[in-house]
């Protein structure tokens, strides 16, 4: 079965950076772009940015450009989303998601939080 | 880029039907039929409800629906559950950054 596993949560501090892994089974990597998606305590969810598995081209929300970079692994079907410069502002379960096609997320992972604090 | 206007809430008795609106422009659910909907519920992941305006998963109940007329997009779903009370996005692809999520609606059955 089609499954998203993501590293898990990290604390970090105003200014630097985080890097969040997901680990993709059950469905040929290559197949499917992944997306990253943020969810702030109490707030919608927001888009950020994706990947297309298949070449490695990316297109980012430019509410994060300049700051976010999606990179993936073939060989171990692993998608990343590094963000940089962090603030308190960054503090949010951070989600990647399969696109199962005309941009409908089929598969979530289960998230990772990201509290940023000094 | 904007996020898509939702309500912030709505509510209905159980074995009623209800309806969230979601309002974009031409540049997004105008422009494609690529709109789509996940409920969430507190604490958990979001669950592709809809996708492609009006396609449903495999799975997903046929209590779910979705239609798109103009720049706005509407869910309906009938035949109310308690555990239907959840938040509810939709999304759609953009033509400046890819995909947009709208603001949210909380359903409460009452």
């Amino acid at each position: 079965q089609v499954r998203l596993v993501q590293s898990g949560a990290e604390v970090k501090k105003p200014g630097a950076s985080v890097r969040v892994s997901c680990k993709a089974s059950g469905y040929i990597f290559t197949n499917h772009a992944l997306h990253w998606v943020r969810q702030a305590p109490g707030q919608r969810l927001e888009w950020m940015g994706w990947i297309n598995t298949g070449n490695g081209n990316t297109k980012y929300s430019q509410n994060f450009q300049g700051r976010v970079a999606i990179t993936s692994d073939t060989s171990a079907s692993t998608a990343y989303m590094e963000l940089s410069s962090l603030r308190s502002e960054d503090t949010a379960v951070y989600y990647c998601a399969r696109n199962g096609g005309s941009y409908g997320f089929d598969y979530w992972g289960q998230g990772t939080l990201v509290p940023v604090s000094s | 880029q904007s996020a898509l206007t939702q309500p912030a809430s709505v509510s209905g008795s159980p074995g009623q039907s209800i309806t969230i609106s979601c309002t974009g422009t031409s540049s997004d659910i105008g422009g494609y039929n690529y709109v789509s909907w996940y409920q969430q519920h507190p604490g958990k992941g979001p669950k592709l409800l809809i996708y492609d305006v009006g396609s449903r998963p495999s799975g997903v109940s046929n209590r779910f629906s979705g239609s798109k007329s103009g720049d706005a997009a509407s869910l309906t779903i009938s035949g109310l559950q308690a555990e239907d009370e959840a938040d509810y996005y939709c999304s759609s692809y953009t033509r400046s950054t890819a995909v947009v999520f709208g603001g949210g609606t909380r359903l409460t059955v009452l």
